[in-house]
């Protein structure tokens, strides 16, 4: 059974960092592209960055990119979000998400971890 | 990148069929067959429910259908059931080479 499972979020103060986990089972995380996606409350869903299979391609959106940082570990099948710089705006739930191998779409969605940015 | 344009809202009866729609560019939605729909519950994780525009995924109903037509996709539910009631959200890969999602329709089942 695939299995998506985030952690690391929390409420941090404006300006602060936080970095985001994604443990990974059930399939073969290095043969997966993987993605962040992200809700505010009560507002839709967000596309905020891809990483490939192997790591060496990245994709940010224009909101978070240079303050964001994707990442994985294919030995420990774990990804990561390293979120810097961060603005009240940034207040969501961070889903971890696996694309699909065979095509453009995301199949397996994490439960999602809730940061807050706060003073 | 802009989202793509749902309405804020639909709703039917039990047993009616709705349609959502869902409108981009030709840099996405009329660009790519690369269309799909998530279904999302109050406080929950959302959940595929079509893709590549008319695909179902194992395990959906077969009441749930998509289609595509230039750069408007729709996602239909026919059979309205109670526990078809929550947000629905299309998505598109993009000439970005990275995807965009509509704001979201939330469906109220009468």
């Amino acid at each position: 059974e695939v299995q998506l499972v985030e952690s690391g979020g929390g409420l941090v103060q404006p300006g602060g960092s936080l970095r985001l986990s994604c443990s990974a089972s059930g399939f073969t995380f290095s043969s997966y592209a993987m993605h962040w996606v992200r809700q505010a409350p009560g507002k839709g869903l967000e596309y905020v960055s891809a990483i490939s299979s192997n790591g060496g391609s990245t994709y940010y959106a224009d909101s978070v990119k240079g303050r964001f940082t994707i990442s994985r570990d294919n030995s420990k099948n774990t990804l990561y979000l390293q979120m810097s710089s961060l603005r009240a705006e940034d207040t969501a739930v961070y889903y971890c998400v696996r694309e699909n191998s065979g095509s453009y779409y995301f199949d397996y969605w994490g439960q999602g971890t809730l940061v807050t940015v706060s003073s | 990148q802009s989202a793509l344009t749902q309405p804020a809202s639909v709703s039917g009866s039990p047993g009616q069929s709705i349609t959502i729609s869902c409108t981009g560019t030709s840099s996405d939605v009329g660009g790519y067959n690369y269309v799909s729909w998530y279904q999302q519950h109050p406080g929950k994780a959302p959940k595929l429910m079509i893709y590549d525009v008319s695909n179902r995924p194992s395990g959906v109903s077969n009441r749930f259908s998509g289609s595509k037509s230039g750069n408007t996709a729709s996602l239909t539910i026919s059979g309205l059931q109670a526990e078809d009631e929550a947000d629905y959200y299309c998505s598109s890969y993009t000439s970005s080479s990275s995807w965009v999602f509509g704001g979201g329709t939330k469906l109220t089942v009468l």
